[in-house]
């Protein structure tokens, strides 16, 4: 079985810091390097995501950050809100890569 | 609204018993994918569909069971329920069906079950 090791499991943030996720791959025939976010009681959905050809992409205060050789991508949300809080993911696990395991959970203290 | 229907939003059972959970793709979508979702376990991926086909199987039980009918909506059975089956079981449907390392997802809102 694939693994993806995103890590940390959880982490806290001050308002208008940096938050930063980050997700390790196994297969390098992935296509596609997205994150999803999940508020409570909300299905995921997606909030950014990345093709290997590029080495980053912004979109407003998130950045995704690829970096092929070391196989892993990067979540950063700047200028971290509160209504950022919620649990992030990154897929990847399992025998086809379509496991998403227990993600992140991101909580911006006020 | 990701365009994914979920039915029913609440079930409440008991053990022994078996329930039917039901997914409307997005419009345009062949692909659709079941997962469960629970504290300790994560977003665990539990089968694919594309176009009426299981194209993929994760983590599933022999106790569940899912098809996808030829209108292309998805229902995902589970039978002989036990208390651990208690969690979030989310639906997600594609376009090309080739998963979400290689494509967007888009995920209904889910089905809160509940085993007592």
């Amino acid at each position: 079985q694939q693994q993806v090791k995103q890590s940390p499991q959880s982490l806290i943030v001050q308002k208008g810091g940096i938050s930063i996720i980050n997700c390790a791959y196994e297969n390098t025939a992935f296509d596609y390097f997205p994150w999803y976010q999940q508020f409570p009681g909300k299905g995921p959905a997606l909030l950014i995501a990345i093709r290997p050809d590029v080495s980053e992409k912004k979109e407003g205060r998130f950045t995704i950050s690829f970096n092929k050789s070391a196989k892993q991508f990067s979540l950063h949300i700047m200028d971290s809100q509160p209504g950022d809080s919620a649990t992030y993911f990154c897929p990847g696990g399992g025998a086809d890569g379509l496991t998403f395991g227990k993600g992140t959970h991101l909580i911006i203290q006020p | 609204d990701s365009g994914v229907t979920q039915t029913p939003k609440h079930l409440i059972t008991a053990t022994g018993q078996r329930v039917t959970l039901r997914c409307s793709p997005r419009s345009g979508d062949l692909s659709v994918y079941w997962y469960q979702q629970s504290l300790d376990q994560g977003l665990q991926f539990l089968i694919q569909y594309y176009n009426g086909e299981e194209r993929a199987k994760g983590n599933i039980l022999e106790r569940f069971s899912a098809q996808q009918f030829p209108d292309l909506h998805s229902e995902l059975n589970l039978s002989s329920l036990e208390l651990g089956d208690s969690a979030l079981y989310f639906c997600a449907s594609s376009v090309e069906g080739y998963g979400a390392t290689n494509e967007k997802l888009f995920f209904g809102s889910g089905t809160q079950l509940s085993v007592l």
